[in-house]
């Protein structure tokens, strides 16, 4: 099973300022890589596929890159609804198609 | 607008089994593979189960293989993930999702709580 590690566990940024959220993968995974946001209560939302698609409907400051093993998620100039507990995902070789354990991104 | 919208979730006792419901509407639910994934309280995603379109490959996590049975029904657009020998480990929020590889739409999620 691919183990999938995201790093830093929370993540203290400013409003307006860039975050950057990291990913590693155990083993390649191509590029066979999704970014999910999660707010309190709610349901986990799609950002990015492929390592680096954003998906329908959200906003270009949010970035991803990144191949084989180590992948990161960019968000330019942080808004106040971007403060969320963001996962990774592989898709690679699956099932199982297992979850990073989470970033938490707080307000600095 | 594509809907996931989630039942049957409750409280029921190690060992008991409970049968998970989710409604499809605003795509053609019979075109995509389904999944189900669920999140401990507190903690984070863990794919749990998902089927192909016409529901011939099935696929589980270990944690629940031989004790959960994923099934759909495409004339009823209806995803249902049956949960029998339960145990506390398995208090989670399920959530029903639209995806092969990557989830690109999920339900509200039900709440499943094991304990006695």
């Amino acid at each position: 099973e691919i183990v999938m590690t995201q790093s830093p566990a929370t993540l203290s940024v400013s409003p307006g300022e860039r975050a950057t959220l990291s990913c590693r993968a155990s083993q390649s995974v191509s590029s066979n890589l999704a970014w999910y946001q999660q707010k309190p209560g709610q349901a986990p939302r799609l950002l990015i596929y492929g390592a680096s698609t954003r998906a329908t409907g959200i906003p270009a400051r949010f970035s991803g890159s990144g191949s084989g093993t180590e992948f990161t998620l960019t968000i330019s100039s942080l808004q106040s609804e971007d403060f969320a507990v963001y996962y990774c995902q592989h898709y690679n070789n699956w099932p199982p198609e297992t979850f990073g354990q989470g970033t938490k991104l707080e307000i600095k | 607008q594509v809907q996931l919208v989630e039942s049957g979730g409750g409280l029921v006792k190690p060992g008991g089994s409970l049968r998970l419901s989710c409604a499809a509407s605003g795509f053609t639910f019979s075109d995509y593979y389904m999944s189900w994934i669920r999140q401990a309280p507190g903690k984070g995603l863990e794919w749990v189960s998902n089927i192909r379109s016409s529901g011939s490959t099935i696929y589980y996590a270990d944690s629940v293989k031989g004790r959960f049975t994923i099934s759909r029904d495409n004339a009823k657009n209806s995803l249902y993930l049956q949960m029998n020998s339960l145990r506390a480990e398995d208090t989670a929020v399920y959530y029903c999702a639209r995806g092969k590889y990557y989830i690109d739409y999920w339900g509200q999620g039900t709440l499943v709580t094991v304990s006695s």
